[in-house]
């Protein structure tokens, strides 16, 4: 079957830190893989997306590279703000079953002034 | 372009009560998906449409559960009866059906059952 793995949390970092947040997966097929953020009380927000191995995808700040070798997606952020205070979900999407997606758990980040 | 919509943000019942909740997705999406997301965990799908048939909804606990989308375009997701368990935010997302593309999600209802 198909299952997304993240890193647990909560991840708690100072402000200007550097940013991974580790996000594996196993899937049958060539997945598309994506980042989503979600703000307190908010519903989720794609951050990010790529759709084939060594794509890279980028917004805010934020990078993942699709590693098809490692099967990984890894979201990193050079410099955080405290407002890139969230929780990251990783996902990924196939063609099949009607694109149906497999969300992880959640990576809950606090940055600290 | 509007975002996904959803109504109420916020209700409280009481077990045993029945609760509505409404979606209306992005104009073209042919997919949209309702989520159950319990605190500090992630998205579980309960159904998927596309258009207006179902794809999935091997996770609606069907006894209490029912979902519609009228003309393929707007849904609602019923409780009846609630559960104390079935305390949540319950999300709609819609996306094209070309899994090349992400979701985009509604804000969500807090759903409290007292």
């Amino acid at each position: 079957g198909n299952s997304v793995t993240q890193m647990e949390g909560p991840v708690t970092l100072s402000e200007e830190a550097f940013l991974t947040i580790n996000c594996t997966y196993t899937a049958t097929g060539y997945p598309s893989l994506f980042w989503y953020v979600q703000y307190p009380g908010e519903g989720l927000q794609l951050l990010l997306k790529a759709t084939k191995a060594d794509d890279k995808g980028s917004n805010k700040g934020f990078e993942a590279t699709y590693r098809k070798e490692t099967t990984s997606f890894h979201l990193e952020k050079g410099s955080v703000q405290v407002s890139d205070s969230a929780v990251y979900f990783c996902a990924l999407r196939l063609n099949t079953n009607a694109g149906k997606s497999t969300f992880g758990d959640g990576t809950t980040l606090t940055v600290k002034p | 372009e509007a975002g996904v919509a959803q109504s109420p943000r916020y209700k409280i019942i009481e077990k045993r009560q029945s609760v509505a909740f409404w979606c209306n997705p992005i104009s073209g999406h042919a997919t949209l998906y309702w989520y159950q997301q319990i605190l500090g965990q992630g998205p579980k799908l309960l159904i998927q449409f596309q258009n207006n048939g179902v794809v999935d909804d091997s996770q609606l606990p069907k006894d209490r559960f029912s979902a519609e989308r009228l003309k393929g375009v707007d849904s609602t997701l019923k409780i009846q009866p609630a559960k104390l368990e079935d305390s949540a935010v319950y999300l709609c997302a819609s996306s094209p059906t070309d899994a090349r593309y992400g979701y985009t999600f509604g804000s969500g209802t807090r759903l409290t059952v007292v």
